[in-house]
């Protein structure tokens, strides 16, 4: 199974400012089509999880612009500038490539 | 809009089966594949697999073939999973998700099997 890794586990920001979450994946996924299935969501306290970046870099519908994806073949960030309070979440990066499908363990971001 | 609604919690006996639901509205049902996932407490997320209302056609994680059973009703635009011989372990929320993307999401059913 491909496992993906976050770091950090959780972080602590204050608003206005911006965060940055990586993601490392353990194999390439970049498919030979060109797209590289890496997918960042975020889950709000007691809420389902909800779709923030698509295939690295595609910001999905109603996400603000304040969210961007970024990355190579196995290493990804998420980016958040100036954080707003709704942001708090665990942020989780996932690989939508092969089966079975695996997500990264987390990251809380908190407000200071 | 897309809308996936799923069935209300669950108490059940160890040992027991146990069959969740999540009605699809707002789209073609017949169209896209539909995600199982299983987050315990406190945990992150594991994929359990997917169903294609289409024609019926299933992938499994694995990990959980024996234990879950994906099928989908096109009459009612209702995508099912049973999960069977059920331990503490299998206490968990279950999100149903559409598509590849999981652009759309279930609210969740909470299974609680006691130990």
């Amino acid at each position: 199974d491909i496992v993906m890794t976050q770091a950090p586990l959780s972080v602590s920001v204050t608003p206005g400012e911006s965060a940055s979450i990586s993601c490392r994946s353990s194999k390439s996924l970049l498919h030979s089509n060109g797209i590289t299935y890496v997918y960042w969501y975020l889950q709000k306290p007691g809420k389902s999880p909800q779709l923030l970046i698509y295939r690295m870099s595609n910001l999905a519908s109603g996400v603000p612009d304040r969210f961007s994806g970024s990355g190579s073949e196995t290493d990804f960030t998420l980016k958040i500038s100036r954080v707003e309070a709704e942001d708090v979440g665990i942020y989780y990066c996932g690989q939508l490539l092969e089966n079975p499908y695996t997500f990264g363990a987390g990251t809380k971001l908190e407000l200071k | 809009q897309v809308q996936l609604q799923q069935s209300g919690a669950e108490l059940v006996k160890p040992g027991s089966s146990v069959k969740i639901s999540c009605k699809a509205s707002g789209y073609t049902f017949t169209s896209y594949d539909m995600h199982w996932i299983k987050q315990q407490p406190g945990n992150g997320l594991e994929w359990i697999g997917w169903i294609y209302p289409g024609n019926g056609n299933t992938k499994y994680n694995q990990k959980f073939n024996g234990k879950a059973t994906l099928t989908a009703d096109k009459s009612s635009s209702t995508a099912y999973m049973q999960l069977s011989s059920l331990t503490s372990e299998d206490s968990a929320v279950y999100f149903c998700a559409r598509s590849k993307l999981f652009a759309y999401w279930g609210q969740g059913t909470l299974v609680t099997v006691p130990s």
